[in-house]
């Protein structure tokens, strides 16, 4: 299994661009993640899809922020415009079931300048 | 909302020494799931332990125990015989088994282990 597969590795973009980061799951997973990390507030949840279908987006620090889920192996999560403070490292993850643990893609760095 | 707590930001322990790092959590729930993972500096995310609140054995893996407390909601980890290659980010995190779509992992804001040769 080749894993969670995120791209880019690492996005440098101007303020104002649009940023699409891309993630593949585990083939066979029903649950996707996507969370933030940075210095300041460690990882946080920005939203999670089961079966596709978003279900909890409250992570998600403003409207700028948008993640689809179109199919069971592909997921985006879309900055627009992007702002020097999203500057972070996004992380994509899934999981089979509630009980299973989750696991981690290698992360986009995102540098917003 | 379930919180996690991760009072340590950095911990020190020499090679082949015995650490323990670690966490607290409050919820309401009864059945939950611990985890805690492992970030080197590559920045991947590693599952190191899992532990399902409903069983109260402790998990182990290899040189790696947790001491799980429900009652004092307490879920610290041991890692025995350090290596140098256990030199991470540690985080701790909670998993609810909840209804309504609350399976969401919250995170501790992490533990440095530095290991001393």
């Amino acid at each position: 299994d080749a894993g969670v597969i995120q791209s880019p590795r690492h996005e440098v973009t101007e303020m104002g661009q649009e940023v699409t980061l891309r993630c593949k799951p585990i083939s066979g997973h029903n649950s996707l993640f996507w969370y933030r990390q940075t210095m300041m507030r460690g990882l946080e949840l920005l939203i999670y899809f089961n079966n596709n279908v978003p279900i909890d987006d409250s992570g998600m620090p403003e409207d700028r922020f948008s993640a689809k889920m179109p199919n069971a192996s592909f997921s985006t999560l879309k900055i627009q415009p992007s702002e020097p403070r999203d500057s972070a490292v996004y992380f994509c993850a899934s999981s089979f079931e509630v009980y299973s643990p989750l696991h981690f893609g290698n992360g986009t760095r995102l540098t917003v300048t | 909302a379930q919180t996690v707590t991760q009072s340590q930001p950095e911990m020190s322990v020499q090679e082949a020494e015995t650490v323990t790092l670690s966490c607290t959590y409050d919820t309401s729930e009864s059945d939950y799931y611990l985890f805690w993972y492992k970030q080197p500096p590559s920045r991947q995310m590693i599952l190191v332990i899992r532990q399902e609140a409903y069983k109260q054995q402790n998990a182990t893996e290899n040189r790696f125990s947790v001491n799980f407390q429900k009652a004092a909601k307490s879920f610290s980890l041991k890692i025995s015989d350090s290596q140098l290659g256990d030199a991470a980010m540690y985080f701790c995190a909670y998993r609810s088994v909840g209804q309504g779509g609350s399976e969401k992992l919250v995170f501790g804001k992490g533990t440095k282990l530095t290991v001393n040769p």
